[in-house]
This record gives C-alpha cells, structure tokens and sequence, in this order.
C-alpha cells in the first residue's frame, strides 16, 4: 500500500504571496492532520480533517487554512505568507479520526519564504 | 493543555550499545496514548512504539522498548544493540483519548537528536 504522499516537496516563495500544499492520505485513511516544523518552535499542530469536515485546529492565524475532498485528499493554503512561515509542512493520515488510528507521515514539503 | 518535554537534546551511542532517551509529560487526562517517532535525516517521521496508558505492561518492538511510569508521568524509550540506522531525531508525542476535543492532536516534545558511533 502506498505511503502518504505530498507534493510538492520543495517550495520557494516570496513575501506576500500564497501557497497551496497538497497530502495524499493512505488509501482508505479519512482522516489528514497537518503540523509545521521549524527549528524554533518545533513540530506544531495547525488543523485536522476528517471526512470533509475540520474537527480540530490548533493555535495558527487565520491567513492558515485547508479543506479535504472526498477522496480524503487534503490541501493545505497559507495566503500572505511571511518569512516566518518558512517551515517544514508535514501531513498524517490515520485511518479514523481518534487515538486508535496511528497516525502515519509523510515526507513533508519544505516551504523557504524570501 | 497537555505538554510533553524530552530534557536531552543530545544523545550519543556506540553500536551495539544500549541507550535510553527520556521523556516526560504533563497531563490531567487518565487515558491518552504515548508514541516515539523517529525523524532520520530524509526527514520522514516514522512511528517507533506506542503506548496506551490503561495498559501497564511496557511496549515493546524488537530492539526498542518503553520504560512507561504512569504516575511519574515518564515515558522513556530504550534502543538496545543499537545500529547506525538508528541516528535520527527521536520525537515524544502525546495523543488525548477519543471522547476529547484534542484527540485527533498529537502533541510533540523538542526531540532528541541520536547519534550513533562506531
């Protein structure tokens, strides 16, 4: 079976703009979180779907946001991006929403913001 | 809130030696779970155990185990005869049982970077 995938796995982008990231859960998993990795906060919770609908979100802007389709494929958009948000962006599937499902990563897209 | 804190941001490891990274946590919930995550430098976290907390007995996968102290709130991870393919950032991460509001959060410590010796 097919690992989570992510695309793309390097974004340069520059001040200002936006960017969309995309995760590709396992087959079959419905539920996709998203968390951002930097060196000086570490790995941080930004938002959980499961079956279309957002049930968790964690302490990030309004400018961070993300929907799931019904193929439980994900996106993550970050608009008016600032340098602070150079960060790696990793998602996880896990195939129920709750502690149960185990949640499996993927390789992460690295986001550099000039 | 729940907060999880790894006290080594170091560790290094001769092979085939034993080594024990450590973590503590900080929670008022009775059920949660506990994991050990492994970052390598391609940078895929890759889950190494999991831990229920209602459950008493250590978890165990091959080489690795978990020394689980519920009322110290203690979660340290054991790599016994350790490979070079064990260097990576170890992650302690706390998940909140289903019926929570946070369960679908998974809540990581600062990590432990591993490095293995000849």
């Amino acid at each position: 079976k097919a690992g989570v995938t992510q695309t793309p796995r390097y974004l340069i982008k520059t001040r200002g703009q936006q960017v969309t990231l995309s995760c590709s859960p396992i087959s079959g998993h419905r539920s996709v979180s998203w968390y951002q990795q930097t060196p000086g906060q570490g790995l941080q919770f930004l938002f959980e779907y499961f079956s279309e609908t957002q049930r968790n979100k964690g302490n990030f802007p309004g400018r961070f946001s993300g929907r799931q389709f019904s193929n439980s494929r994900s996106e993550m958009n970050v608009s008016t991006l600032e340098l602070g948000d150079s960060a790696l962006y990793l998602c996880a599937s896990s195939p129920t929403s709750g502690p149960r499902g185990e949640q499996f990563f993927g390789p992460g897209t690295r986001l550099t913001v000039l | 809130a729940q907060t999880v804190t790894q006290s080594q941001p170091e560790m290094s490891v001769q092979e085939a030696e034993t080594v024990t990274l450590s973590c503590t946590y900080d929670t008022s919930e009775s059920d949660y779970y506990l994991f050990w995550y492994k970052q390598p430098p391609s940078r895929q976290m890759i889950l190494v155990i999991r831990q229920e907390a209602y459950k008493q007995q250590n978890a165990t996968e091959n080489r690795f185990s978990v020394n689980f102290q519920k009322a110290a709130k203690s979660f340290s991870l054991k790599i016994s005869d350790s490979q070079l393919g064990d260097a990576a950032m170890y992650f302690c991460a706390y998940r909140s049982p289903l019926n929570t509001g946070t369960a679908s959060k998974l809540t990581f410590g600062t990590g432990t970077r591993l490095q293995v010796t000849l």
